[in-house]
Parts: structure tokens; C-alpha cells; sequence
């Protein structure tokens, strides 16, 4: 079945330092991977859409220079939260589809549990 | 108006017990529909997507009624391992471009 590897699973980290996330996908190609966050009892709410060799598209409120997104290859893509703040402590998930005719569909990330102390 | 709304939750049943959850959706352009089943801090699980003919999986039932933009999960014979928040999402229209938006979910706890 279609796997999407996420690293680190949890991360504590200082203010004003910057974590990067990664999610790969191990089995398919994603041209496009999505990146959400979750506070606490709320929703997952999407931050932005990741495209392969272009630009991301981020979601109104969600600052592009603070919350990096690069997607360099078929397989990989990568959230950098920049300058982190305790407001930015949350679970940030990525998704990703496999390609048309498979047998799954969108799959999920194991999550990153970051903390901003 | 939330794009996908669900039953605010908790819901505490005994073990054995029948639960129906309820979510409407608010883009009547919506064309996927599923349940997904969440346990505490972890990623979001598929149970199961939801087919306008409405349709079964074991002890799972759900029913999507288009007209009236409505979803609904039920699970007969709750298990303790039921135990989990369930999501109701959507997704707005088809091709694999496009992100799944989430109810806030309902938490579901089987008491023995």
C-alpha cells in the first residue's frame, strides 16, 4: 500500500529557532502533498498545497516566509517552521495521493508533534 | 458556516451500544466523502468513504444524502477498541490536486 514517511515524530525546540519536517513518500510518486496543522480538540486545518518543482500555494493566513515549503523531488517535501514561537507549537501532518488508478487513496504522514519552548 | 460540521461530541456509550454520528457539509460541489477514524496523537486513519448508495463495512454503516448535504457513520455492537475521534471529511472536487477538508471530529469513548 502507499506509505508516506514523516520525520522527526516529535520535536521539542527553543524560540526563534527554525525545525524542518520532512514527509517522502516510499512507494509512489506525489506530485502534490498537502500540509496541515492541528491544535488541540481542533480540526486539521490546511496550511498549504506542495507542488513538485513549483511554488507552494498556501492557505489564507498561513505566513509563506515563515512556514518554508520545498518540494525538490517526485518524493520528498519538506515543511521548515522558521523562527518558531510557542504559538506555532502544534501536529503538523502531510497527505499525499497516490496517482490515479491506485488502490489507495489519500494517505497520511505519522505527524510531527512540535513544541516551542 | 463551517465547511463540514459534526456533532460536537463527547459521546460515552457501553460496550455493545449503537452510535450514529451526523456531519453536514456546506459545498454542494463536493464530490468524495469519508470517514476518517483519529486516535489521540496520531494521524488520521481511513475508515471508510461514504457512497451515495450508502454503504457497509462490518459493524460500520454510512449514508450520504446529497440533497441535503448530509453525512452519517453508524457503528453497531461498539467495541472499546471503537474508542477514537471520527472525522468526517470532504473533499471539494475530484483529480488528486485537491486537499480533503475535516470536520472537527467527534470523540467517541466505549466504556466497559
Amino acid at each position: 500500500g502507499a506509505v508516506v514517511s514523516q520525520h522527526p515524530s516529535w520535536v521539542i525546540c527553543k524560540s526563534g529557532t527554525s525545525v524542518k519536517i520532512e514527509c517522502r513518500s516510499l512507494d509512489f510518486q506525489a506530485t502534490t502533498m498537502f500540509w496541515y496543522r492541528q491544535f488541540p480538540k481542533q480540526s486539521l486545518m490546511l496550511m498549504a498545497t506542495s507542488n513538485e518543482g513549483s511554488k507552494a500555494t498556501y492557505e489564507q493566513g498561513v505566513e509563506k516566509d515563515k512556514f518554508l515549503i520545498n518540494h525538490a523531488s517526485l518524493t520528498l517535501s519538506t515543511l521548515t517552521v522558521t523562527s518558531a514561537h510557542p504559538e506555532d507549537s502544534s501536529f503538523y501532518i502531510c497527505s499525499a495521493r497516490p496517482p490515479v488508478g491506485a488502490v489507495y487513496g489519500y494517505t497520511f504522514g505519522s505527524g510531527t508533534r512540535l513544541t516551542v519552548v | 458556516r463551517k465547511e463540514v460540521e459534526q456533532d460536537p461530541g463527547p459521546f460515552n456509550v457501553p460496550e455493545g451500544a449503537t452510535v450514529a454520528f451526523n456531519c453536514t457539509y456546506s459545498n454542494s460541489a463536493s464530490q468524495s466523502f469519508f470517514w476518517y477514524r483519529q486516535d489521540c496523537r496520531k494521524e488520521p486513519k481511513l475508515l471508510m468513504s461514504v457512497y451515495s448508495s450508502g454503504n457497509e463495512d462490518g459493524r460500520f454503516t454510512a449514508q450520504l444524502n446529497r440533497a441535503s448535504q448530509y453525512i452519517s457513520l453508524l457503528i453497531r455492537d461498539s467495541k472499546l477498541s471503537d474508542s477514537a475521534t471520527y472525522l468526517c471529511v470532504v473533499s471539494p472536487r475530484g483529480g488528486g490536486n485537491t486537499p480533503l477538508v475535516f470536520g472537527k471530529g467527534t470523540r467517541l469513548s466505549v466504556i466497559a
